[in-house]
């Protein structure tokens, strides 16, 4: 079956560590994306990836990392930088049919991530 | 820059009650999108609308955008404990589209059995 997979699906993060998401995705997308969601908000993006080896800032990306090394993967890594890291991810993607203006974003299940 | 404002944020109804949800954007819409997200999984795709005056219907539900393409509203006719969870409209900003959009931030529907 075609989808996107987030591992692990909890994590927990001491104080000074860096921890990583993984999202994987097999539906053949050329772009993916982050977001945060907080208690009572809406989706936030993080970062999105439309091409394999580039990635641009979305609207809090300060304290995240990302790669697109392959067009499949685009893990996040969320450093010590972000201090206040606790949150619900979702990692999301897109087949983006221009001509039709067209963007349905498809998700994986999240990573809930929580502070020791 | 753009922002979508939904409403009411939280709703409660008893089962087979019809119930309406609201999405205003700040700009014109050239693509607006709903979604359904469980509680602590991830968004599934509904409904996509791009055209003034647009309506489409799924199942009990029916969304529709309005002529100036600044509000779109979401429908479920009698509701059912399977429409709980937290529907999110989202937009693209530009005539072209674009690989990103913005999210509204959420309606919390409870259907009481």
């Amino acid at each position: 079956d075609g989808g996107i997979t987030q591992s692990p699906k909890y994590l927990f993060r001491k104080e000074g560590q860096n921890v990583t998401l993984s999202c994987e995705q097999n539906l053949n997308h050329d772009a993916m994306y982050w977001y945060r969601q907080d208690p009572g908000q809406g989706l936030r993006l993080i970062y999105y990836s439309q091409i394999v080896n580039d990635f641009q800032k979305g609207d809090i990306a300060e304290g995240y990392s990302v790669s697109r090394e392959k067009k499949e993967s685009f893990p996040l890594t969320v450093t010590s930088a972000q201090k206040n890291p606790t949150a619900f991810y979702l990692c999301a993607s897109s087949s983006f049919l221009a001509i039709l203006a067209k963007n349905i974003q498809y998700f994986g299940a999240g990573t809930r991530l929580s502070v020791l | 820059s753009q922002e979508l404002e939904q409403s009411p944020q939280s709703l409660i109804v008893q089962e087979g009650k019809n119930l309406t949800i609201n999405c205003t954007s700040s700009k014109t819409l050239y693509g607006l999108y709903w979604y359904k997200q469980k509680y602590g999984e991830g968004l599934i795709f509904l409904m996509m609308l791009q055209k003034g005056g647009e309506e489409k219907s799924h199942e009990k539900i029916t969304a529709k955008l309005d002529e100036k393409k600044q509000q779109s509203s979401l429908h479920i006719t009698a509701s059912q404990p399977s429409h709980a969870g937290i529907y999110l409209c989202g937009a693209d900003g530009s005539t072209s589209g674009t690989y990103k959009y913005i999210f509204g931030t959420g309606t919390r529907l409870k259907v009481l059995a």
